[in-house]
């Protein structure tokens, strides 16, 4: 089976400007999660979406959003960008067994964006 | 609330040494609680898991077991090599938590040969 994958993997971009980025769960794969990898702040989590709903949220501004389409693929936006957004972000997904706590997330490579 | 506190790095030990990662957490029930670990400019890779009190999860020589007396989960290898050298997470999530991974710092494990 072919891994998560997400597009594109670098990207430069100036504050204001918007971006949006793309991950592709592993086949079969319902729920999607997003984390954010900063050398300062970790990783912290961003939103999961399962069938095109997002069930869980972290706790970052409302210029982080996101959807899930019909076929599990997912997307993250960010708006009007801020020198701190500039980090590696990971999308992970899972076969969804049971209510979260016990099934496994698989990570994709990330998307390392750099905001100037 | 729930947290993971892992021992700081990087921590730097030669080839065919002993590993300890210490790692403990605090959570409100009954978390399942996993390694990653990722390599130089990758993404996360899951090491081994365990999902109650007592299992043993392991994986590629290194194992982990869950405590609940302690609240602790501390990795171990017996003999590491220098494909080791990565960072090491340990996260944990709860039943109810909609799959979202709480996250320790990160231990920078440098295996020199």
């Amino acid at each position: 089976k072919a891994g998560v994958t997400q597009t594109p993997r670098y990207l430069i971009k100036t504050r204001g400007q918007q971006v949006t980025l793309s991950c592709s769960p592993i086949s079969g794969h319902r729920s999607v999660s997003w984390y954010q990898q900063t050398p300062g702040q970790g990783l912290q989590f961003l939103f999961e979406y399962f069938s095109e709903t997002q069930r869980n949220k972290g706790n970052f501004p409302g210029r982080f959003s996101g959807r899930q389409f019909s076929n599990s693929r997912s997307e993250m936006n960010v708006s009007t960008l801020e020198l701190g957004d500039s980090a590696l972000y990971l999308c992970a997904s899972s076969q969804m067994t049971g209510t979260g706590g016990t099934d496994t997330q698989y990570f994709g490579p990330g998307t390392r964006l750099t905001v100037l | 609330g729930n947290s993971v506190t892992q021992m700081e790095g990087p921590v730097t030990l030669s080839e065919e040494a002993f590993l300890t990662i210490n790692c403990t957490y605090t959570a409100t029930g009954y978390p399942s609680l996993f390694w990653y670990v990722q390599y130089p400019g990758e993404g996360l890779q899951l090491l081994l898991k365990a999902t109650k009190a007592d299992d043993k999860g392991s994986n590629k020589g290194f194992e982990a077991t869950y405590r609940k007396e302690t609240t602790s989960f501390h990795l171990e290898k017996g003999s590491v090599q220098v494909s080791d050298s990565a960072v090491y997470f340990c996260a944990l999530t709860l039943m109810d938590s909609n799959y979202q991974l709480i996250w320790g710092a990160g231990t920078k494990l440098i295996i020199k040969p």
